[in-house]
C-alpha cells in the first residue's frame, strides 16, 4: 500500500524555526514527485511547491518561494518542509502529497497532474 | 495565476439526491481539472483526474464532466458517506491552484 506518514503537530512561537516531515513507504520513494499543500483555518488548499527526491529539483509557487525551503532526504524516503522563522500566519494545517502525471490525449506537449496519495497532515500552530 | 472558482460554497442534500458541484477557470484550462473529497479532520481523497478519469477505487456514481472553463462534478446518488467538501484543482499551470471548496451537507 502506497502511504505517505507525517509528524505530529507542532506548536511553536513567532520567529521560532521548524521542520516537518512526511515518510514514503509502499513505492519507490525517489522516482516520484512529492508536493505541500497549506490549508489555513477553514480556508481552502494552496499549493507551495513539489520536490524530485531522486534528486532534490524543487520547483516552488511564487506565493511561498523564500517563505518555506522543501528537501528531501531519499535514503529514507522521507521529504521535509521548513521555516526558518515563524510567523502566526504560518499557522495552517499542511499536507504533503505524492505528485502523479501522465501525458495528455488532447496536447501532444500538455501533461496531467494530480496528487495522490496524501499524508495525514500536520498541524501547525504558531502563537505567543 | 489561474482563479477557480465553485458553486454552490455549501449545499443540503439527501440520501439518493443527484448532486452537482461547479467549477469555473479564470481562463482556459482544456480538461486539466481534478476534482478531491475532503472529509473533516481528514486529508483530501482524489476522485477525478484529467478532468474525467475515475480514480482507481472510487465509486462509479462519481463522475467529472466539462472543458475550457467549466467543468462539473456529478454525484449521481449521494450515499451518507459522500457527506463531505469537494474541492476541485486545475493543472493547466503552475502554480497550480484549488477552487475554495463546496460542502455537502445532510438535508
Amino acid at each position: 500500500e502506497v502511504q505517505l506518514v507525517q509528524s505530529g503537530a507542532e506548536v511553536k512561537k513567532p520567529g521560532e524555526s521548524l521542520k516537518i516531515s512526511c515518510k514514503g513507504s509502499g513505492y519507490s520513494f525517489s522516482s516520484y514527485w512529492i508536493g505541500w499543500v497549506r490549508q489555513m483555518p477553514g480556508k481552502g488548499l494552496e499549493w507551495m511547491g513539489i520536490i524530485y527526491p531522486g534528486d532534490s529539483d524543487t520547483r516552488y509557487s511564487p506565493s511561498f518561494e523564500g517563505q518555506v525551503t522543501i528537501s528531501a532526504d531519499k535514503s529514507i524516503n522521507t521529504a521535509y518542509l521548513q521555516w526558518s522563522s515563524l510567523k502566526a500566519s504560518d499557522t495552517a494545517m499542511y499536507y504533503c502529497a505524492r505528485h502523479l502525471y501522465s501525458p495528455s490525449q488532447l496536447h501532444p506537449s500538455g501533461t496531467y497532474n494530480w496528487f495522490d496519495p496524501w499524508g495525514q497532515g500536520t498541524l501547525v500552530t504558531v502563537s505567543s | 495565476d489561474i482563479q477557480m472558482t465553485q458553486s454552490p460554497s455549501s449545499l443540503s442534500a439527501s440520501v439518493g439526491d443527484r448532486v452537482t458541484i461547479t467549477c469555473r477557470a479564470s481562463q482556459s484550462i482544456s480538461n486539466y481539472l481534478n476534482w478531491y473529497q475532503q472529509k473533516p479532520g481528514k486529508a483530501p481523497k482524489l476522485l477525478i483526474y484529467a478532468g474525467s478519469s475515475l480514480q482507481s477505487g472510487v465509486p462509479s456514481r462519481f463522475s467529472g464532466s466539462g472543458s475550457g472553463t467549466d467543468f462539473t462534478l456529478t454525484i449521481s446518488s449521494l450515499q451518507p458517506e459522500d457527506f463531505a467538501t469537494y474541492s476541485c484543482q486545475q493543472s493547466y499551470s503552475t502554480p497550480w491552484t484549488f477552487g475554495q471548496g463546496t460542502k455537502v451537507e445532510i438535508k
